[in-house]
């Protein structure tokens, strides 16, 4: 199974300010995708943004974007002008490119966002 | 979006009881599933990939006996966790991938207690 680390198990930030997520992951194949899950307290799993692995460009959506580090392994998720309703674990996440469409997550941080 | 539901959202069974967990895909064919569980403030663990009409795949250190996956059919699969015991008191979640290479869709949840 592949490993993914998320180092921080709680973050805050101010409502309407930056927040960086860290995330890092260990594999061997050069085919993959990497994305950002949210899981309010409902625990339903909402998908928040994605990256391929062969494409160098950094993924963006709205408010929020991804530092893809390829080389590094490294996959951050920054939110950016936080809002009240972003308050929620958030899981990194990886998929093999070739085979199946399993999911491996990374421990979760638990973002809180102050008024 | 495609939906996926499961079913119950929240089940309490004695210690030494078998309880059955169900995951269907409501508007699309999902010839694979995925049930992973969570435990309170954890990530999600993949426990094994459920296969439409053959045998399911479990990772590495789940118990093939004790969790009796059954993918009968091209919108259930149902994960049975037999003679179960305190320690399998657990957030049950299942997903199953669309048609893109990006979808997966995840169900609700179930909560699992054993008394």
């Amino acid at each position: 199974a592949q490993t993914v680390t998320q180092s921080q198990p709680e973050m805050s930030v101010q409502e309407a300010e930056t927040v960086t997520l860290s995330c890092t992951y260990d594999t061997s194949e050069s085919d993959y995708y990497l994305f950002w899950y949210k899981q309010p307290p409902s625990r339903q799993m909402i998908l928040v943004i994605r990256q391929e692995a062969y494409k160098q460009q950094n993924a963006t959506e709205n408010r929020f974007s991804v530092n893809f580090q390829k080389a590094a392994k490294s996959f951050s998720l920054k939110i950016s002008d936080s809002q009240l309703g972003d308050a929620a674990m958030y899981f990194c996440a990886y998929r093999r490119g070739f085979t199946g469409n399993q999911f491996y997550f990374g421990t979760g941080t638990s973002l809180t966002v102050i008024p | 979006g495609a939906v996926v539901s499961q079913h119950p959202s929240w089940v309490i069974c004695k210690s030494g009881t078998s309880v059955k967990i169900e995951c269907r895909s409501l508007d699309f064919q999902a010839t694979t599933m995925f049930w992973y569980r969570q435990f309170p403030k954890q990530s999600l663990m993949l426990m094994a990939t459920s296969n439409e009409g053959s045998k399911a795949t479990y990772e590495q250190g789940v118990e093939k006996d004790k969790f009796l996956i059954n993918h009968a059919s091209l919108t259930l699969s149902t994960l049975t966790v037999t003679s179960a015991h305190p320690e399998d008191s657990s957030f049950y979640i299942c997903s199953a991938p669309g048609q893109g290479i990006y979808e997966q869709y995840f169900g609700p949840g179930t909560r699992l207690t054993v008394t």
